[in-house]
């Protein structure tokens, strides 16, 4: 399985726009990209999805390249409760299987 | 609707014991997925199923099984616990057409001693 990698921390304000990138070369073709957000001792939450291009939410926005080999979330202005992981989500081409990114921890301070 | 359920929310076995960890959801969902996570680690796929009856495995299946007996729910069992398998074990489900697109349930935290 190729690796789907990710920042391992992000240091933020509130306020700010923070961006967290994806890497993952070995997407499958027609598979869209998933980004979700986890807090401590819960499920992960589906925060935007997009195949191509520029998706956006009420939360979010997901900026797609091209070639598709990385993704990146944007969240905008973000506040103390946006402290949490961020994990994308795509399809391995080689294996045809969803597989999470290795996650981002993300710390808003004030 | 309840969405994906999960029970046990909590678990401690023996080495060799096995169990079965239940899963369920009311969405009709065909997708569904078993996720292990170790303590601050990321998510690993173990077993998917995209019907019933149709289940493949994922990342790291090794001493897991599951079965698709129904749309609503998919069991995991374990085999023969190990200490390796202490871990918080989610379920996830989604339609087929957004199969990226899963609801997460609460998740199962088994410890193996």
């Amino acid at each position: 399985l190729a690796k789907t990698t990710q920042p391992i921390s992000m240091d933020s304000y509130e306020g700010q726009e923070v961006n967290i990138t994806c890497s993952h070369n070995n997407i499958a073709t027609n598979d869209y990209i998933t980004w979700y957000q986890q807090f401590p001792s819960q499920g992960p939450r589906f925060i935007i999805q997009g195949y191509k291009t520029k998706v956006t939410n009420e939360v979010a926005s997901l900026f797609i390249p091209a070639d598709r080999k990385s993704s990146t979330l944007s969240l905008p202005r973000v506040s103390l409760s946006d402290t949490a992981v961020y994990y994308c989500l795509v399809g391995d081409k080689g294996t045809d299987k969803l597989i999470f990114g290795t996650g981002t921890r993300l710390q808003v301070f004030p | 609707n309840a969405g994906v359920t999960q029970t046990p929310k909590f678990q401690v076995l023996k080495t060799g014991q096995s169990m079965t960890l239940q899963c369920a959801q009311d969405m009709n969902h065909e997708y569904m997925s078993w996720y292990r996570q170790d303590p601050g680690m990321g998510l690993r796929l173990i077993h998917y199923s995209v019907g019933a009856g149709i289940t493949d495995q994922g990342e790291v299946p090794n001493g897991y099984n599951v079965s698709r007996s129904t749309t609503e729910d998919f069991p995991l069992r374990l085999l023969s616990a190990a200490p390796s398998q202490t871990s918080v074990y989610f379920c996830a489900s989604s339609s087929n057409g957004e199969a990226g697109k899963q609801f997460f349930g609460p998740g199962t935290r088994l410890t193996v001693l």
